[in-house]
């Protein structure tokens, strides 16, 4: 069974710093994603990524894909308020026809 | 070309009711995925349909919960005899075949 872990899953920063949140799969891949999510809100398409060693970045996130370690990271440059929410990633199979498991979220709160 | 549509946005019910979720899919997608989110907590897949099929239900509760998609209309799940543990958001995604999922806004139940 697919099983999608994040860490952390909570995450208080100072405004200008930087960090990481890690996302752990645990068999083989196809698609991962990572959305983001503001209270009460639906979700939000951040990156999708393919293939081993797929680099993606948008502004202050940064996000890659290890499919070897089965791991993906969403780094965050120089935190500002704005980015307070909570991140998801969420993995797909091809032979699952679509369907995403997700991690548990990890809530970001970036502080002045 | 709307976004994926969902309806209500919020829907409150008293125990022992019935609630219906509806969901309908951007245009031209042909496929159908319901997650529910608990408070707190991430997504989980409940079902993933095509229009007059269900393909995988493997997150649908055994009893109370059935999900439809019809040749005309939107997809609905229905939740019979709520209970307040059923008090979540449940969101809707369609996708193309093979290609990435986009969600709708939601649907907030409470049980009362």
């Amino acid at each position: 069974e697919l099983k999608v872990e994040q860490n952390p899953l909570f995450l208080s920063m100072q405004e200008g710093k930087n960090y990481t949140i890690y996302c752990n799969y645990s068999t083989t891949s196809d698609r991962l994603y990572w959305y983001r999510q503001d209270p009460g809100k639906s979700l939000e398409s951040l990156f999708v990524l393919l293939s081993n060693g797929a680099v993606k970045q948008e502004g202050r996130l940064m996000a890659s894909l290890d499919t070897k370690a089965r791991l993906s990271t969403l780094h965050i440059t120089a935190a500002v308020h704005d980015l307070s929410a909570t991140y998801f990633c969420a993995v797909e199979r091809y032979n699952q026809g679509g369907k995403l498991i997700f991690g548990q979220g990890t809530e970001l709160s970036v502080k002045p | 070309n709307a976004g994926v549509m969902q309806n209500p946005r919020h829907l409150v019910r008293r125990r022992g009711q019935e609630a219906r979720l509806r969901c309908s899919p951007m245009k031209g997608h042909s496929h159908v995925y319901w997650y529910r989110q608990l408070p707190e907590e991430g997504l989980k897949f409940m079902v993933y349909l095509q229009k007059e099929n269900i393909i995988d239900e493997s997150g649908m509760p055994k009893e109370r919960f059935s999900a439809e998609f019809p040749k005309e209309g939107p997809s609905i799940l229905r939740i019979q005899q709520v209970v307040r543990g059923d008090s979540a958001a449940y969101f809707c995604a369609s996708s193309p075949p093979s290609a990435e999922a986009f969600f709708g806004q939601g649907t907030r139940l409470t049980v009362v």
